[in-house]
């Protein structure tokens, strides 16, 4: 079935530190990828996605590049700040009609210390 | 503002009843989502409805019902019969079930602490 394998938390990174989270997946099409963002006590949110290989999804600094021949959708960002901290959740989502759901990982903690 | 409201924040029952949590959006998606987070162990699907008066089982569906009535409700009741029940709760929509990168909308979830 289809899995998402995340890097292991938690994360504590300096400010400005060069972020990377890692996230490889299996699955039996061809998914599209997600990273959402958990901040304490609420919901998730989108951070990027990308619906297919070679594309990069960004925002907020944040950026992550679908690559096929890696399975992976590794999350980058060049200068973390205090407010980045949160969990983060890579997810994937095959188009499979009658069947469609998201998988995430296990989430990954990050702390950004000033 | 459109978005996802579930209600109550957090809610305590004792073990034996029968517990519900509102879910309701106003964002017109057809899909919706029941998601349950555990420490450690990320989001696990619980049930979904891609339309009204339609719903499939997900990962971890036993114990626990729900309901596709209207558009923008999707109520989750936990049963007597979930054996671990206490767990964040997490409700979810997207635009179109069908469409693979159509992401999902999260509300701010609700915490039951079953005792």
């Amino acid at each position: 079935g289809d899995s998402v394998t995340q890097m292991e938390g938690p994360v504590t990174l300096s400010e400005e530190a060069f972020l990377t989270i890692n996230c490889t997946y299996t699955a039996t099409g061809y998914p599209s990828l997600f990273w959402y963002v958990q901040y304490p006590g609420e919901g998730l949110q989108l951070l990027l996605k990308a619906t297919k290989a070679d594309d990069k999804g960004s925002n907020k600094g944040f950026e992550a590049t679908y690559r096929k021949e890696t399975t992976s959708f590794h999350l980058e960002k060049g200068s973390v700040q205090v407010s980045d901290s949160a969990v983060y959740f890579c997810a994937l989502k095959v188009s499979n009609f009658g069947n469609e759901k998201l998988t995430f990982g296990t989430g990954t903690r990050l702390t950004i210390i000033p | 503002d459109g978005g996802i409201t579930q209600s109550p924040k957090y809610l305590f029952r004792k073990e034996g009843q029968n517990v519900t949590l509102s879910c309701e959006q106003n964002l017109n998606h057809d899909a919706m989502y029941w998601y349950r987070q555990d420490p450690g162990q990320g989001l696990r699907l619980i049930y979904y409805s891609q339309i009204v008066n339609d719903f499939q089982k997900g990962d971890i569906a036993e114990g626990y019902s729900v309901s596709r009535e209207k558009k923008e409700s999707f109520p989750l009741t936990v049963t007597s019969a979930q054996k671990n029940p206490t767990a964040f709760y997490l409700c979810a929509s997207s635009i179109d079930a069908g469409a693979g990168n159509s992401p999902l909308h999260f509300g701010n979830g609700t915490r039951l602490t079953v005792t």
